[in-house]
């Protein structure tokens, strides 16, 4: 079965620095892969898409890579800001929208 | 705006008890999802259902049951509660890949 894998330890970086998350997955490549920012009692809020297809996606200060080949998706916060401090959670969909699996997610802390 | 609600937002039951889990969402969303959150793990999907009057299992299904007799409403069902369903609960409602959640129901069972 499809597993996904992030770094369960937190990151820490310093505001303005740029943070990379990864999420790596086995057996089949999704369709899409997508990011999610989750905040403490709070549900996931949907951050970006990226199509097997597509090698890298852009909006505002994010920016996702796709690399099929080594299974691994990185997610970039660039001019990090202590209000990016959040859980991010990785997920991957194979159907189009029904069956998505998510990742426990990484635990960012920036500091000013 | 109110994108999906989940009612109620904390509860308590006792072990064997039932209860009722509201999800609604005003988007017109044909996909609505529940999932439940555990320390340490992703979110594990429990039921699904692709548009009005359908229902499917996820990966996590026993314990639970679903209806979705309106296109806007998903409820989720716990017939007899037991400890190991002590968790978070986020539904969640898509026109398509792009999930949006409500804000989590925190269920505890003692």
């Amino acid at each position: 079965s499809q597993k996904i894998e992030q770094n369960s330890e937190a990151l820490n970086i310093q505001e303005g620095k740029t943070a990379t998350l990864t999420c790596n997955y086995t057996n089949y490549s999704p369709a899409y892969l997508q990011w999610y920012r989750q905040d403490p009692g709070r549900g996931p809020v949907f951050l970006l898409l990226i199509r097997e297809n597509e090698k890298e996606k852009r909006k505002e200060r994010l920016k996702v890579t796709f690399d099929t080949t080594l299974k691994q998706s990185l997610f970039h916060i660039t001019a990090s800001q202590p209000a990016d401090s959040a859980t991010y959670l990785c997920a991957l969909d194979r159907t189009g929208g029904f069956k998505t699996i998510f990742g426990a997610g990484t635990r960012l802390f920036v500091k000013a | 705006n109110a994108g999906v609600t989940q009612t109620p937002k904390f509860r308590v039951l006792k072990t064997g008890q039932s209860m009722t889990l509201l999800c609604a969402q005003d988007m017109n969303h044909e996909y609505m999802y529940w999932y439940r959150q555990d320390p340490g793990m992703g979110l594990r999907l429990i039921h699904y259902s692709v548009g009005e009057g359908t229902t499917a299992k996820g990966e996590v299904p026993d314990g639970y049951n679903v209806s979705r007799l309106k296109k806007q409403n998903f409820l989720l069902g716990l017939e007899s509660a037991a400890p190991s369903q002590t968790s978070v609960y986020f539904c969640a409602s898509s026109p398509g890949p792009e999930a949006f959640f409500g804000q989590g129901t925190r269920l505890t069972v003692v």
